[in-house]
């Protein structure tokens, strides 16, 4: 079953607000990604975050790998219109390869 | 680069009917993987390959099958659909661990 508990399900909000959502486990994965949705097409890769700790940023988004490496975020700054979709996180253990475990994904609805 | 490419895009199938739905990239990596999206259950892996001649089964496999006789390609095969089969599946590669998945834009599915 669902690994990966996503929060929130969904948001509205007004445009040039700040937004954050997070992902959590019961247990420790090695790799966290981030992932956008557009209607109609598949997950594009926005983040990927290697060790505990650590902090990255891709334009207006930045992502945390959380230091008991069983929770994510991410924070999008001043959203704008286009950041409308969904979002998932998803998880890789070492134990499973290379395969994916994805979160139920993040709603985001942006009001002009 | 075409990237991952999955057709058709959309299909409908009568109960009992099998299928199969095609996947292909073109930048030679070796892993790749299907996903089934339902809404509010984000992502769920069906199956999975780490390389041409060998595949493992994901967290909901019944009722599909797959091989990968090559590289570049991964079809799933529906063997006798079924209405909890209509659904958006994905594909997807990955040139190793860690590296996150391309998605391709999917093929949307209704067993009626």
């Amino acid at each position: 079953g669902q690994q990966l508990n996503q929060s929130p399900q969904s948001m509205f909000i007004q445009e040039g607000e700040d937004v954050s959502m997070n992902c959590t486990s019961s247990s420790i994965f090695n790799t966290w990604l981030w992932y956008k949705q557009d209607p109609g097409e598949g997950p594009v890769l926005l983040i990927a975050l290697y060790k505990a700790g650590e902090l990255t940023s891709n334009g207006r988004l930045t992502a945390q790998f959380g230091i008991t490496r069983k929770d994510s975020f991410l924070n999008i700054s001043a959203s704008i219109p286009s950041d409308v979709g969904i979002y998932f996180c998803a998880g890789q253990k070492v134990e499973y390869g290379n395969k994916l475990v994805f979160g139920a994904g993040t709603i985001l609805r942006v009001k002009s | 680069n075409a990237g991952v490419t999955q057709t058709p895009k959309f299909q409908v199938l009568k109960t009992g009917q099998s299928m199969t739905l095609q996947c292909a990239q073109d930048m030679n990596h070796e892993y790749m993987s299907w996903y089934r999206q339902d809404p509010g259950m984000g992502l769920r892996l069906i199956h999975y390959s780490v390389g041409a001649g060998i595949t493992d089964q994901g967290e909901v496999p019944n009722g599909y099958n797959v091989s990968r006789s090559t590289t570049e390609d991964f079809p799933l095969r529906l063997l006798s659909a079924a209405p909890s089969q209509t659904s958006v599946y994905f594909c997807a590669s990955s040139p190793d661990i860690g590296y996150g998945y391309t998605f391709g834009s999917g093929t949307r599915l209704t067993v009626v």
